[in-house]
Order: structure tokens, then C-alpha cells, then sequence
């Protein structure tokens, strides 16, 4: 979805280093999410948000930070990358404000950590 | 946590063939929704479905609430079907909002 973008959309780092994901948004949506996927699986959530000040985590957080600068912007970090965050990383967003729940997720970023 | 399976996990069809895909899950729902993800991996929204019937186009989704399963019927595949199909379901008794995927029906269809 176009109103979802995601910068970078491919990176390929060194193991220890930091690197930050970043997601944007128009669709003026409260809610923004941080989702990885790995080959064959579905995806799994990293960190959510469901507005500026509340920032919760998800399945599978540790080794991964985030910040939510503001309502249409949600960023990830690595602090100190391991190859085994090789993976398609999703940002998504949604609102309990509209009649439906739907998420809606930007292109993703593939990240190589080798 | 809520559990949510799909089946088959591949499936190959010849252009024109139609096919149901199947969903299950262990636990009420808020929110079921089934995505598209393309050979590039780009994930698009089919519907969103947490109960009822809907129809777009050749696809049409089925969610069965109360007996915890959601079907999607493709009718007259394309080459352009292609892809991984994800089913996901918001944890009702959890953190509402967060999706919980299924890990997926690859799809390929052959010209």
C-alpha cells in the first residue's frame, strides 16, 4: 500500500552494527505495528503502538528497540545486529477509528545481517 | 496463545482452476483477516472477515465464527495468483489489534 512506505527496502550490514528501519505513513492512522518474517513462516510482531505514548511489545522484542516520533512515523532499531535478523521486516498501520480493525503494511525491508 | 493453521500449506493449479483454501483457529476472534503476498513480497489485503461472507472480483472469503475456520475460494486462477496466502486473527483475549498469521498456502498456478 502506497500510504506505507518503508525506508530502506533492502540493507545489508555487518554483525554488531546498529541500523534503524524506519516507516511512515498518510493513511492518518493511530495504530503502527513492526512485523519480521523469516523463509516459510508467516510473520510474527516485533513492537506495536497504539499512539504516540504507547508503545507495547510484541512476540518476539528482544534485540530490537523502537521509537514512535510521531503519530505517522514508527522506527526500529537493531542496536547490535546478529545474522540470525536476517529477515523481511513489515511496518503496518490500522485504526480502531474506521468500522474494521484492518491492517494495512508497507512494502518491507529486507535485511541481511551478515 | 491462539493458534491459527493452514491448510494445505501448497497447493499447484493449472490456469482456470478454482481451489478453497482453509483457515483454523483455537479461540474467538476480533479480527480475521487474509492477505496476498506477491512473488515480490508484497503483502495485500484481500479481506477482512472476522464473520460472514464477502466477494471481490474472482475471490470470495467465508469465516464460520462459532465454529472457528475461515475459507477462501479462488475461482478461474490466474498465472497472477500466484503467491503465499496468509490467514490472521487478532488475539480476542489478548492485546486486541495485534495479528497472529498462520504460516500460509503457497499457491502456484501454471499456465
Amino acid at each position: 500500500d502506497a500510504d506505507v512506505t518503508q525506508t530502506p527496502r533492502n540493507r545489508i550490514t555487518k554483525t554488531g552494527k546498529r541500523i534503524m528501519l524506519e516507516c511512515s505513513q498518510t493513511k492518518g492512522h493511530d495504530r503502527m505495528y513492526w512485523y519480521r518474517q523469516d523463509p516459510g513462516l508467516g510473520l510474527r510482531l516485533i513492537y506495536y503502538s497504539f499512539d504516540v505514548k504507547d508503545i507495547n511489545k510484541g512476540e518476539i522484542s528482544d534485540g530490537y528497540s523502537v521509537s514512535r516520533q510521531a503519530q505517522a512515523k514508527f522506527s526500529l532499531s537493531l542496536e547490535s545486529a546478529i545474522p540470525n535478523q536476517t529477515a523481511l521486516y513489515f511496518c503496518a498501520t490500522s485504526t480502531r477509528q474506521g468500522p474494521t480493525d484492518t491492517q494495512y503494511f508497507g512494502p518491507g525491508t529486507r535485511l541481511t545481517v551478515l | 496463545g491462539i493458534q491459527v493453521e493452514q491448510s494445505p500449506p501448497d497447493l499447484i493449479l493449472q490456469e482456470g482452476a478454482n481451489s478453497t483454501l482453509r483457515c483454523n483457529f483455537s479461540d474467538s476472534v476480533n479480527n480475521l483477516q487474509w492477505f496476498h503476498q506477491n512473488p515480490w513480497g508484497q503483502l495485500i489485503n484481500l479481506f477482512y472477515i472476522p464473520s460472514g461472507t464477502k466477494q471481490n472480483g474472482r475471490l470470495s472469503a467465508t469465516t464460520v465464527a462459532t465454529e472457528r475456520y475461515s475459507l477462501l475460494y479462488i475461482s478461474s486462477s490466474q498465472t497472477t495468483d500466484s503467491g503465499v496466502y496468509f490467514c490472521a486473527v487478532d488475539d480476542y483475549g489478548g492485546s486486541q489489534g495485534n495479528l497472529i498469521f498462520g504460516k500460509g498456502t503457497k499457491l502456484s498456478v501454471k499456465p
